[in-house]
């Protein structure tokens, strides 16, 4: 079945690095752009970075502008998401999203498969 | 950076009774903009994507309307299956964002 699964998740210190990857599978993941959309304990959803289908285009947060970078390796069926300089307010749960793109709405998406969500504890 | 102001914050209904939130846009975003339900512990559902649009699968007593600026998702007759946070978001630019959520909880 359609599926995204998360893993890379934990604690680490502030100032450190952590990687998170995305492992699609059940669709054809080359034909769709991905997103990285986070939540901090009891917070809403902060959209964090995109990425074309092809990797041609990202686009990122103002919040981790230059200290995120997002990734995929169409090959293996995998997003990342390089997180650098981590700190304590980037604590949250990580979900991957496929951006579904809507035909006849030209350049709009919707977020229609979800993961289940990484946890990155930033610690002081 | 699009705004994204969801209103009321919370809100306490009762099995049957009709549910309506707001959501409004600090810019015009035509219908790009779509409708997400989450329980605890669980990531998000798309239920309404271009603002009216019902995603597969999705029962019909949600519906959402609006264009432009404001926006409404109605639920027609609340369900215990329903009481979740419910958050709008836009795709008519990027950065994506989406609006604080509404909690609807039991009364």
């Amino acid at each position: 079945q359609v599926q995204l699964v998360e893993s890379g998740g934990g604690v680490v210190q502030s100032g450190r690095s952590l990687r998170l990857s995305c492992a699609a599978s059940g669709f054809i993941f080359s034909g769709y752009g991905m997103h990285w959309v986070r939540q901090a304990p009891g917070k809403g959803l902060e959209w964090v970075a995109v990425i074309w289908y092809d990797g041609s285009n990202k686009d990122y947060a103002d919040s981790v502008k230059g200290r995120f970078s997002i990734s995929r390796d169409n090959s293996k069926n995998t997003l990342y998401l390089q997180m650098n300089s981590l700190r304590a307010e980037d604590t949250a749960v990580y979900y991957c999203a496929r951006g579904w793109r809507i035909v006849g709405a030209s350049g709009a998406d919707a977020f229609d498969i979800w993961g289940q969500g990484t946890m990155v504890t930033v610690s002081s | 950076d699009i705004q994204m102001t969801q209103s009321p914050p919370s809100l306490s209904a009762s099995v049957g009774d009709r549910v309506t939130i707001t959501c409004r846009a600090s810019q015009s975003i035509s219908s790009y903009l779509n409708w997400y339900q989450q329980k605890p512990g669980k990531a998000p559902e798309l239920l309404i994507y271009v603002a009216s649009s019902l995603q597969s699968g999705v029962p019909s007593r949600f519906s959402g309307s609006g264009s432009g600026t404001d926006f409404t998702l109605t639920i027609s007759s609340l369900q215990p299956e329903d009481f979740a946070t419910y958050y709008c978001q836009q795709s008519s630019s990027t950065p994506r964002t989406f609006g604080q959520g509404t909690k609807v909880e039991i009364k």
